[in-house]
């Protein structure tokens, strides 16, 4: 079982739907979730950072997380074009606060 | 602030020569990272400093790859010999602390003929 998994896509969503990230991981001791966006030939930048249990917004992001069923997702309201990205989850997890990503899921945001 | 600064951003050698990358991150992040991400996938951590100590170097291959952070701050990692599966994106980030988040420099994309 790979540490972080998500789901590669892509997931197409109309413009203005609502787009959902899923994102399970392995070890039950992790502390820290993140989300970054990934644009084509970029570097991955900071979207989401949640660190209890349950959701946090910021503007049309909400990150969700339910640690005793090991899983973490962004939901995108309001979908862009703009949108349109690779979303990867990021998680510490071993006694070494070791930062592991997802392999990203694709987002596509269709007109 | 300004951000991770990574050079250089493109880089084509053949395979058995060595190669460099530089890294210096955001002013005041004692934690530095190297990361490589092949297309498609999610990054994969090398090495992370803390400071000038490296407290997590498992993943990186010891025989070719060598890494430093003289004095806690720039950071050099370089490949000797390259093979041609190194072809990749070097990815240095940097963060406050190893609970806090990330913040990626625009990467080097390295092709090995």
């Amino acid at each position: 079982q790979k540490e972080v998994e998500q789901n590669s896509g892509p997931l197409s969503v109309p413009e203005g739907a609502i787009a959902s990230l899923n994102c399970t991981y392995s070890d039950r001791v992790s502390q820290s979730f993140f989300w970054y966006r990934q644009y084509s030939g970029k570097s991955p930048e900071l979207i989401m950072s949640i660190y209890s249990n349950g959701d946090k917004e910021d503007g049309r992001f909400t990150a969700q997380l339910n640690k005793a069923s090991q899983y973490v997702s962004l939901l995108i309201r309001d979908s862009q074009p703009s949108d349109s990205a690779t979303y990867l989850c990021a998680v510490t997890a071993g006694g070494g606060n070791k930062l592991t990503f997802g392999t990203g899921t694709q987002l596509k945001v269709e007109l | 602030e300004a951000g991770v600064v990574q050079s250089p951003r493109y880089k084509i050698i053949e395979k058995k020569q060595p190669v460099a990358f530089w890294c210096n991150p955001i002013s005041g992040h004692n934690t530095l990272y190297w990361y490589l991400q092949n297309l498609g996938q999610g990054p994969e951590l090398l090495i992370r400093y803390e400071n000038e100590e490296a407290v997590d170097d498992s993943q990186l291959p010891k025989d070719r790859f060598s890494a430093e952070r003289l004095k806690g701050v720039d950071s050099t990692l370089k490949i000797q010999p390259a093979e041609l599966g190194d072809s990749a994106v070097y990815l240095c980030a940097s963060s406050l602390g190893s609970n806090s988040p990330l913040h990626f420099g625009n990467g080097t994309r390295l092709t090995v003929t």
